[in-house]
């Protein structure tokens, strides 16, 4: 059974383009969690989303970012005309079960460049 | 104040000690994680816990609800033991303030030497 997934593992994009992080939860998995890790600061929630719905979006920035998780495929973090502080490492993490109900299991991160 | 405390900030220790990482919260919870980031990046999940105390080898992690406070142990560390290790309680959906979900401490950077 694999893992949580992610890629880009490393995207480097430049001031003014869009990001697109995409996020495979573990089979059998239908909520998934996206969480942010700024250069030496400690993680922060973003959203939790189940198939098709956004459950809790408290901790995305109000511009900019949107995430979805479609029917089929992965869930989706999307960040247009990113700027420098968006760079940092970008987490996803999927459970069985929902929140508060079971662990967490983290995907490898996509650690995000803005030049 | 923040919501997660954890402590100490820094470890070192040679291999074979005890470890204790300690952390404590303000925020209602209906559970608390303890997580590892190896120097890669990467994030293991090591236990989810809503009361007392679980063991999985060399760690062991306890809770006391009423007092908001945890504890991760290593017992006989190694150095493949050296990671951060970040303390994640997970919020009471709507228990007020700020965001649902899991909180994070800043974590506590372990080095165990050989």
């Amino acid at each position: 059974n694999a893992g949580v997934m992610q890629n880009p593992r490393h995207l480097v994009r430049r001031r003014g383009q869009e990001a697109r992080l995409r996020c495979s939860p573990m089979k059998g998995h239908s909520h998934v969690y996206w969480y942010r890790q700024l250069p030496e600061e400690g993680l922060k929630f973003m959203v939790y989303l189940q198939k098709e719905n956004i459950i809790d979006e408290s901790g995305m920035p109000k511009e900019r970012f949107s995430a979805e998780f479609p029917k089929e495929g992965p869930s989706i973090l999307r960040i247009q005309q990113v700027v420098r502080g968006d760079s940092a490492a970008y987490f996803c993490a999927s459970s069985p079960q929902a929140q508060g109900a079971g662990e967490q299991y983290f995907g490898p991160g996509t650690r995000l460049t803005v030049t | 104040k923040n919501e997660v405390e954890q402590s100490p900030q820094n470890l070192t220790a040679q291999e074979g000690e005890f470890i204790t990482i300690n952390c404590s919260y303000s925020v209602g919870i209906s559970a608390l994680h303890w997580l590892q980031q190896h120097p890669g990046g990467g994030i293991v999940s090591l236990f989810m816990l809503s009361s007392g105390k679980k063991k999985h080898g060399r760690l062991i992690a306890t809770i006391n609800i009423q007092e908001k406070h945890s504890s991760l142990h290593i017992t006989a560390s190694h150095p493949r033991d050296s990671a951060v290790y970040i303390c994640a309680p997970e919020r009471f959906r709507g228990s007020g303030g700020g965001a649902d979900g899991l909180t994070f401490g800043k974590g506590t950077h372990l080095i165990i030497q050989p």
